[in-house]
């Protein structure tokens, strides 16, 4: 079992609607939580963390953490054009790194 | 402007060769990583650092060595060892854990072509 699992994707959603990403990680130890964008051929760039049970909100992005069910997911309200990139999900197990999924890539359409 | 500066962006190298990436921050970050970024694939940790003169091996160092003589650089070599180097390498940065939230910074990344 992958420790950080997310699916490939591509998961397309339409100009306007609400884009869900979901991630699920094997270690119950696991702090903190990172949802990166990585447009192509880029680096990855924070978009939120999440350490505490539930939804934490910031502009249009909101995390959303379970760690009975040990998923996270990233919502993107009113989704752009300028939002299809690579999101990537990265989970701190307590010791001295990160460990990232695959990514999701998502499309928007105008 | 705070950040990590890495080079080359681009960089060729032919077969049997070494190479050797730089990556420099003025963060005043003490934890320092590489990773290896292969298409439509996640990122993989090859090195990290959390103090100078101290490194440890991530999930694929083979074929990879580093050093950290300063705190500000993290230089990764890519070594004629390492089967399969065409790749996007980047390098970050962090507070060191148990500081901050452990967020990582990113540089711009350097790509490898192997000819």
């Amino acid at each position: 079992q992958k420790e950080v699992e997310q699916n490939s994707g591509p998961l397309s959603v339409p100009e306007g609607a609400i884009a869900s990403l979901n991630c699920t990680y094997s270690d119950r130890g696991s702090q903190s939580f990172f949802w990166y964008r990585q447009y192509s051929g880029k680096s990855p760039e924070l978009i939120m963390f999440i350490y505490s049970n539930g939804d934490k909100e910031d502009g249009r992005f909101t995390a959303q953490l379970n760690k009975a069910s040990q998923y996270v997911s990233l919502l993107i309200r009113d989704s752009q054009p300028s939002d299809s990139a690579t999101y990537l999900c990265a989970v701190n197990n307590g010791f001295q790194k990160l460990v990232f999924g695959t990514g999701t890539r998502l499309l928007v359409s105008p | 402007d705070g950040g990590i500066t890495q080079s080359p962006k681009y960089l060729f190298r032919k077969e049997g060769q070494n190479v050797t990436l730089s990556c420099e921050q003025n963060l005043n970050h003490d934890a320092m990583y590489w990773y290896r970024q292969d298409p439509g694939q996640g990122l993989r940790l090859i090195y990290y650092s959390q103090i100078v003169n101290d490194f440890q091996k991530g999930d694929i160092a083979e074929g990879y060595s580093v050093s950290r003589e300063k705190k500000e650089s993290f230089p990764l070599t890519v070594t004629s060892a390492q089967k399969n180097p065409t790749a996007f390498y980047l390098c970050a940065s962090s507070i060191r854990l148990g500081q901050g939230t452990g967020e990582l910074f990113f540089g711009e990344g350097s790509r490898l072509t192997v000819l």
